[in-house]
This record gives C-alpha cells, sequence and structure tokens, in this order.
C-alpha cells in the first residue's frame, strides 16, 4: 500500500499557484519525498525529490514541513499543460545500493483552468 | 539524448495467444522496471533489474508473466495465454544507479487489448 495520503482532484487557474498536498505521517527518518506526474496518455515523469529541506528546481518547488509528516508540491506559475496526475511517493534512497520499484498511489488530479 | 523507447506502442491480441513488449532503455542506466497501469488505475509494479543481479519478481501477478534482460541493456515482457484482464498500458522504466536523484525515466508505454 502507498504510504501517502492526497487529495483526489484540485483545480487551478492559469497562471496561479497550484499547491498540491501530500501526508506521509509513516515517513521513516531514511526516506525522501519524491513527486512525478503523469500527464494523459504518457509515462510518468519526474519533478523533484527532498529529504527535509526545501528543494526548488525549474519545474516546481517541495515544501516539507519540519516534523516531515507532510508536504507541499507548489508549481508557481501553472499553465494548461500542467493539466495531470501528480504522484507523492515515500522511498527509501541507499546510495550506491538497490533502489527497487516506486510505489504509486492514485494521486492527485490536477485541472489547470484557462 | 535518447529516452527511454518502448514497442509496439499498440497491440491487440485475442484471448489465450502470446504476447512480447519491448523497452530499450536509456543508455547507460543500469535499473530496469516494468509497471502496469490498468484503465483508471494507478501503476503496479511488476519487475526489476539492477545489474546482474537477480530481478526482483515480487510483482508479477501469475507465471504467465515473465521478463528478461539481455545483456543488461534490452529487456522483453513476455504473457503467455492473455486474458482480457491483461489489457493495460505497460510502462517500462530506466534509471541510473548509483546517482542522486535515482529518477526513474518512464517511456511512453505499450498499450495492450485483449480481445
Amino acid at each position: 500500500d502507498a504510504k501517502t495520503t492526497q487529495p483526489p482532484s484540485m483545480d487551478c487557474a492559469e497562471g496561479r499557484a497550484a499547491n498540491l498536498p501530500c501526508n506521509h505521517s509513516t515517513i521513516s527518518g531514511n526516506e525522501y519525498v519524491y513527486w512525478y506526474r503523469q500527464i494523459h496518455s504518457q509515462g510518468p515523469q519526474y519533478i523533484i525529490h527532498g529529504l527535509k529541506n526545501n528543494e526548488t528546481n525549474e519545474m516546481a518547488s517541495l515544501i516539507i514541513t519540519e516534523d516531515r509528516k507532510s508536504s507541499t508540491l507548489i508549481l508557481p506559475h501553472a499553465t494548461l499543460r500542467d493539466t495531470a496526475v501528480y504522484y507523492c511517493i515515500v522511498r527509501v534512497v541507499d546510495y550506491g545500493g538497490s533502489q527497487g520499484n516506486l510505489i504509486f498511489g492514485k494521486g492527485t488530479k490536477l485541472s489547470v483552468k484557462p | 539524448g535518447a529516452g527511454v523507447s518502448q514497442s509496439p506502442s499498440n497491440k491487440v491480441t485475442e484471448k489465450g495467444k502470446d504476447v512480447e513488449l519491448r523497452c530499450d532503455p536509456i543508455s547507460g542506466h543500469t535499473a530496469l522496471y516494468w509497471y502496469r497501469q490498468s484503465l483508471g488505475q494507478g501503476l503496479e509494479f511488476l519487475i526489476y533489474f539492477q545489474g546482474n543481479s537477480a530481478p526482483d519478481k515480487s510483482g508479477l501477478p501469475s507465471d504467465r508473466f515473465s521478463a528478461e534482460r539481455t545483456g543488461g541493456s534490452v529487456s522483453t515482457l513476455t504473457i503467455q495465454r492473455t486474458q482480457q484482464e491483461d489489457s493495460a498500458v505497460y510502462l517500462c522504466a530506466s534509471s541510473l544507479v548509483p546517482g542522486f536523484t535515482y529518477e526513474q525515466y518512464f517511456g511512453p508505454g505499450t498499450r495492450l487489448t485483449v480481445t
């Protein structure tokens, strides 16, 4: 079973920030938070990941609470092309070791509207 | 550079036939994964290859499913005696191990329809 809880759907106005929450209250100390998204009829795409510090890249920002029990993915200026299902995943990262599969939950279907 | 490629993109087969799905991972990626996604469902892990280690087959739903990876590169997922419930999009992913992000790069998938 997935270790994360996400709302099933969200709407966002084009050009506004999209804030997608994720609860992972049972996260372990060596588990990272990963976000992927899946645009309709495409394979999933990596967005960002983090351990405890906030992270930012060209696609998004990831805000992780101090107790690490929840996080928020922020798309600062959502466009229509950001309409997708967003998956929050927790996984162990063992540098140099075997990684294993991703466990996908049902994700959040984000609809960006004009 | 080239991403993960899969072939065929679509496959329609009759119930009871065998099918082979192919995945070409990104060059140099040592880890390769197969997932499937049934209509309206999430992604379900099937099998994982890492270098020369024995594959993790824990996600294969039945013994009709098998996969191999030749030469540490191309992988083939075989489904024998296909059933209608096998209809799904089969996704392949690869990742560079070791690597900081262990990001998995997904292919476009093969849509399998069993009639």
